[in-house]
């Protein structure tokens, strides 16, 4: 079944400067990349997502770009802000097979 | 989302009772989901459901057991509760058409003592 992993587990940056969160999968057939953040207390929601035909999807301060032939995807968040501060959840897809999640990372972004 | 919802929101019961946790959700997704959350931890998945007659176990299986009355209702049961089950409960739903996005609901605290 598909691997899904994700680094770091953890990241402090300090406000305005830009996160970067990194996942990597190991079933070439997966096409959906969706993005979940958690704040504290809170349900996981959809923040992006990325279909395998595109490379890249930017949404104001968050993008994701994706590489098919590495088999990695990465989270874009620029301009940091603290309510950015929150589990940030990757994970993988395809067709009629169940998400795959990563293993989270916990991002604080320090005022 | 108020559009899945689950209940209880909070819960504690004994070691060794039957108890059960209900989703619910209006949002007309055929696919439904149960996740355990620990502390610290990430999402594990418990069951899955891709219609009323399609149960699937998930990575943590064991102790737990589900059932799809509708298209629209999903529960989770635990025949007798253990206190390592105790954890945040998530019920998720999506639809394979919109590329299989995972709608929360609110989530379930359960304490076993």
């Amino acid at each position: 079944g598909e691997n899904v992993e994700q680094h770091p587990s953890t990241l402090s940056v300090q406000e305005g400067d830009s996160a970067v969160i990194k996942c990597t999968y190991s079933d070439s057939a997966s096409n959906y990349f969706p993005w979940y953040k958690q704040e504290l207390g809170k349900r996981p929601q959809l923040i992006i997502d990325i279909r395998s035909n595109v490379g890249e999807k930017k949404d104001q301060r968050i993008a994701v770009t994706l590489n098919k032939t590495a088999k990695h995807f990465s989270l874009h968040i620029t301009e940091t802000q603290p309510e950015d501060s929150a589990v940030y959840f990757c994970a993988a897809s395809k067709g009629n097979q169940k998400v795959t999640f990563g293993t989270g990372t916990k991002l604080q972004v320090i005022p | 989302d108020a559009d899945v919802t689950q209940t209880p929101r909070n819960r504690i019961t004994k070691t060794g009772k039957r108890i059960m946790l209900e989703c619910s959700q209006t949002k007309g997704h055929d696919r439904m989901y149960w996740y355990r959350q620990d502390p610290g931890l990430g999402l594990r998945l418990i069951y899955y459901s891709f219609d009323v007659k399609d149960i699937n176990k998930g990575e943590i299986s064991d102790g737990y057991s589900v059932s799809r009355q509708a298209q629209a209702k999903f529960s989770l049961s635990l025949e007798s509760a253990i206190p390592n089950q105790t954890a945040l409960y998530f019920c998720a739903t999506s639809n394979a058409g919109t590329g299989d996005s995972q709608y929360f609901g609110p989530g379930t605290r359960l304490l076993v003592l």
